[in-house]
């Protein structure tokens, strides 16, 4: 147990559906980060926070919407997902976005998008 | 543009055998981390050891040790008296430094190999 928590750990939806991913951490981190591991490829950043302002996009389609309304808390919100957005999504924390510190990974919320 | 391979996309041992997994990467910085990640089928990803590019002496974690050849840019993993619980999959990453624009969680990933361990 990292102390990074990702609810929900599985989900099916359709492509008309809304739905959030939620990530919590309560280690005292102040940077946040979603990322995507899909079959046979790289983990994938998708956006980083720090002190609950976005730092990074890494070009993601706008049906992923991030918000992270303190540093404890990160959400991934979905809207008009694809097929091909099925994927293992984790989020992860590091104590801040600068220097050589760990960053620790929740396990992850398996999408499927039908 | 930094790329990090890892040659072996599958790899066995036995349980209490040495194991090497491979890690190449292409940058052009000269200060930078490299990460050794394991990740169980819990999903987790558990971070195994790192390396500092400016420290020329190999990094060692119990049983893992990393053969770090910069001149290289070689990364590799052993893993020593192989346990059942060390069957997982193992991703090499790279971070570039904050003053270059990198950030520790702001790692570039392999593509993976997937250990198993067997009795």
């Amino acid at each position: 147990e990292t102390g990074v928590t990702q609810t929900p750990r599985h989900l099916v939806m359709g492509m008309t559906n809304k739905k959030s991913l939620k990530c919590e951490q309560h280690l005292g981190h102040n940077a946040m980060y979603w990322y995507k591991q899909s079959a046979k490829k790289p983990l994938e950043l998708m956006f980083v926070y720090n002190f609950k302002e976005q730092t990074e996009n890494n070009s993601v389609p706008s049906r992923f919407s991030p918000e992270c309304p303190n540093s404890s808390h990160l959400f991934l919100h979905l809207h008009t997902l694809q097929p091909e957005d099925s994927a293992l999504y984790l989020c992860a924390s590091s104590p801040r976005s600068t220097g050589n510190t760990e960053a620790f990974f929740g396990q992850g919320t398996r999408l499927t998008v039908v | 543009a930094q790329t990090v391979t890892q040659s072996q996309p599958e790899m066995s041992v036995q349980e209490a055998e040495t194991v090497t997994l491979s890690c190449t990467y292409d940058t052009s910085e000269n200060n930078y981390y490299l990460f050794w990640y394991k990740q169980p089928p819990s999903r987790q990803m558990i971070l195994v050891i790192r390396q500092e590019a400016y420290k020329q002496q190999n990094a060692t974690e119990n049983r893992f040790s990393v053969n770090f050849q910069k001149a290289a840019k070689s990364f590799s993993l052993k893993i020593s008296d192989s346990q059942l619980g060390d069957t997982a999959m193992y991703f090499c990453a790279f971070m570039k430094p904050h003053s270059a624009g990198g950030s520790q969680g702001n790692l570039i990933f392999g593509k993976g190999t997937k250990l198993s361990v067997k009795p």
